[in-house]
């Protein structure tokens, strides 16, 4: 059964700071990996989703690396911002396509001005 | 930018009535799930449906639930007999082939008293 962790599972930085964010997972024959985001009380917002025979996926300011191998996953987001607070969670796709979903817990992220 | 909307966006029910939870997927989506989110857990998935049927569900969906897609459009969940721990936040998701990124819709606050 795939497991997600995502630490920490809480930041706080001040504005402009690069951060990353871990997230690991232990069964390595995914189909791909998805980055949300998550502000209180609402939906998810996908932020960038890497395929298994990918390393990394850039969007603007953030940056997605793979280590499939490893499990691991990292979200660097570069130069942050107040609006970045939110929780991000790293969610990895079952072996097939179509296949659920496995959600981490989340890394709430809290950017202060 | 097409969405995924979901109706209605808090319902509140008595225990054992039923409920159902509606969505809106992305048009020329094929792929389509339900997922849930209790209060401070972690996202959790209960079933996928493709090509009309049941491709994949969880150990939560069990007997009380069930999805349908009545009108070609529309994707439902319903709960025949609701229970307290059933009050969530549910999230419909839907993917389509292009490496099945998955968008999901704002979700629907369910409180069961």
């Amino acid at each position: 059964k795939q497991e997600v962790t995502q630490i920490p599972a809480a930041l706080s930085v001040p504005e402009g700071e690069n951060l990353v964010l871990n997230c690991s997972f232990t069964d390595s024959a995914i189909y791909n990996l998805q980055w949300f985001r998550q502000d209180p009380g609402k939906g998810l917002t996908s932020l960038l989703l890497i395929q298994s025979s990918q390393r990394e996926q850039t969007s603007g300011r953030l940056n997605a690396s793979l280590d499939k191998s490893s499990g691991r996953s990292t979200l660097y987001i570069a130069a942050s911002q107040p609006g970045d607070s939110a929780t991000y969670l790293c969610a990895v796709g079952g072996g097939t396509s179509g296949s659920r979903l496995t959600f981490g817990e989340g890394t709430q992220l809290t950017v202060n001005p | 930018e097409p969405e995924v909307t979901q109706t209605p966006s808090h319902q509140v029910t008595q225990m054992g009535q039923e409920v159902i939870l509606r969505c809106v997927p992305i048009s020329n989506h094929l792929y389509f799930y339900w997922y849930r989110q209790i209060l401070g857990q972690k996202v959790e998935f209960l079933v996928s449906f493709y090509n009309n049927e049941i491709s994949e569900k969880s150990e939560i969906f069990d007997d009380q639930f069930s999805v349908e897609r009545p009108d070609g459009s529309n994707f439902t969940l319903k709960i025949r007999s609701t229970k307290l721990e059933d009050s969530a936040m549910y999230f419909c998701a839907t993917g389509g082939f292009a490496y099945n990124e998955q968008f999901f819709g704002p979700g629907t606050r369910l409180t069961v008293l």
